[in-house]
């Protein structure tokens, strides 16, 4: 079984240009999960789609941050402008509609703002 | 919203000794998931073991067992005869039965000694 794919693994980009994420989950895995985790610290949620409807972006910086799942399969995550705070690893993952199950990550993409 | 909480911010075990890593979480609901993941220098966190509250027997995967203390709210990873592969940032985290939601804790680094 294919694991969830995101690219890119690295970015590095000047604060105030613009840059996106990939994610490709896990095949009929109906949740997705975007989560920010800048270094030291827990995963923090910043969108959660159930097939391709929002479920939760109550964390996301909506000034600057935006997310759409094309069709309930891949996601895209885009910064824009970004600021040096947004300097950290961005996780994606994703889990079966239902059930007793953990979530299940891909590698992440880090990004530095400079 | 619920919260998770790793009091050991790092941690260190000679190799093939026993370490204990700790977690407590706050939570009103009484049904529950909660879980143990690992986090490489890959950063791909890959989840290591598994609690459903309703059960009363602590989960065990090879070398690593759960404490789960549901009236404590407490629930500590045990790893036996610790190995180099081991070292790692480990993440707790709960999941409501009746959402889809993950919390995760701030992490606990774990240092193996040869």
């Amino acid at each position: 079984e294919a694991g969830v794919a995101q690219s890119p693994r690295y970015k590095i980009i000047e604060k105030r240009q613009s840059v996106a994420f990939w994610c490709n989950p896990i095949s009929g895995h109906a949740t997705l999960y975007w989560y920010q985790q800048i270094l030291g610290q827990g995963p923090k949620l910043l969108i959660q789609f159930q097939n391709n409807g929002v479920v939760d972006d109550s964390q996301l910086p909506k000034d600057r941050f935006s997310a759409e799942r094309l069709k309930g399969v891949d996601s895209t995550l885009k910064i824009q402008p970004a600021k040096l705070e947004d300097s950290a690893v961005y996780l994606c993952a994703s889990m079966p509609y239902w059930g007793k199950t953990e979530a299940f990550f891909g590698q992440g993409t880090r990004l530095t703002v400079v | 919203a619920q919260t998770v909480t790793q009091s050991q911010p790092e941690m260190s075990v000679q190799e093939a000794e026993t370490v204990t890593l700790s977690c407590t979480y706050d939570t009103s609901e009484s049904d529950y998931y909660l879980f143990w993941y690992k986090q490489p220098p890959s950063r791909q966190m890959i989840l290591v073991i598994r609690q459903e509250a309703y059960k009363q027997q602590n989960a065990t995967e090879n070398r690593f067992s759960v404490n789960f203390q549901k009236a404590a709210k407490s629930f500590s990873l045990k790893i036996s005869d610790s190995q180099l592969g081991d070292a790692a940032m480990y993440f707790c985290a709960y999941r409501s039965a009746s959402g889809n939601q993950f919390y995760f804790g701030t992490g606990t680094s774990l240092t193996v000694i040869p």
